[in-house]
């Protein structure tokens, strides 16, 4: 079974540091890009973060750029996000997917994990 | 002003009627690289569409989607009780990238 599986989320203060991760199983992870994608409470979906299949491209949205870091372990099966200076704004439900490998499309979605971040 | 727009917010239908959902793009989307998803409360998204108009893996033939020009179609034929949702779109590529619609709910 194809399965992702996010763990880090936790409530901080606002400017303090998290590390979120996401295991795989069930797939060849280091075949396909990786991304994270956020949902505020009551809110729609936010696209974070994106990682190529190689680590050749990492790309970000503005609004965590230069505060968040992605990486992936492809020996550990894991994918990674580090996210500094937290604020507010950055509470949500932190969800890692597989892009396809094909085309372009989140085909698998982990059930994600919840960052509150405190003022 | 959004880069990709959703219509209408809230969608409200019976049973056995047909949904259409509408995304407007600011922009062209490079080789019509735009997605549907559906999320149900509590759950992750779903991928249903890919490149436009292509089916996810397992997806129900009554979902189909469709592009003109920036305007791009999520159509679902003879809604079933599970189908009640929300939608979202995204785009892949552009500036900035991969972003989602705003969404709609589709509600009985």
């Amino acid at each position: 079974e194809v399965l992702l599986v996010e763990s880090g989320g936790d409530l901080v203060q606002s400017g303090r540091s998290l590390r979120l991760s996401c295991a795989a199983s069930g797939f060849t992870f280091g075949d396909y890009a990786m991304h994270w994608v956020r949902q505020a409470p009551g809110k729609g979906l936010e696209w974070v973060s994106g990682i190529s299949w190689n680590s050749g491209t990492i790309i970000y949205a503005d609004s965590v750029k230069g505060r968040f870091t992605i990486s992936r372990d492809d020996a550990e099966n894991s994918l990674h996000l580090q996210m500094n200076s937290l604020r507010a704004e950055d509470t949500a439900l932190y969800y890692c997917a597989r892009r396809m490998k094909n085309s372009l499309g989140f085909d698998v979605w982990g059930q994600g994990t919840m960052v509150t971040v405190s003022s | 002003e959004s880069v990709l727009t959703q219509s209408p917010g809230t969608l409200s239908l019976s049973p056995g009627e047909t949904a259409t959902l509408s995304c407007r793009a600011r922009q062209s989307v490079d080789n019509n690289y735009l997605a549907w998803y559906q999320q149900k409360p509590g759950q992750a998204p779903r991928l249903l569409i890919y490149a436009a108009s292509s089916r996810a893996t397992g997806i129900p033939d009554r979902f189909s989607g469709s592009a003109s020009g920036t305007d791009f179609t999520l159509t679902i034929s003879r809604l079933e009780p599970e189908d009640f949702a929300v939608y979202y779109c995204q785009q892949f590529g552009g500036s900035p990238p991969w972003t989602f619609g705003q969404g709609t709910k589709v509600e009985i």
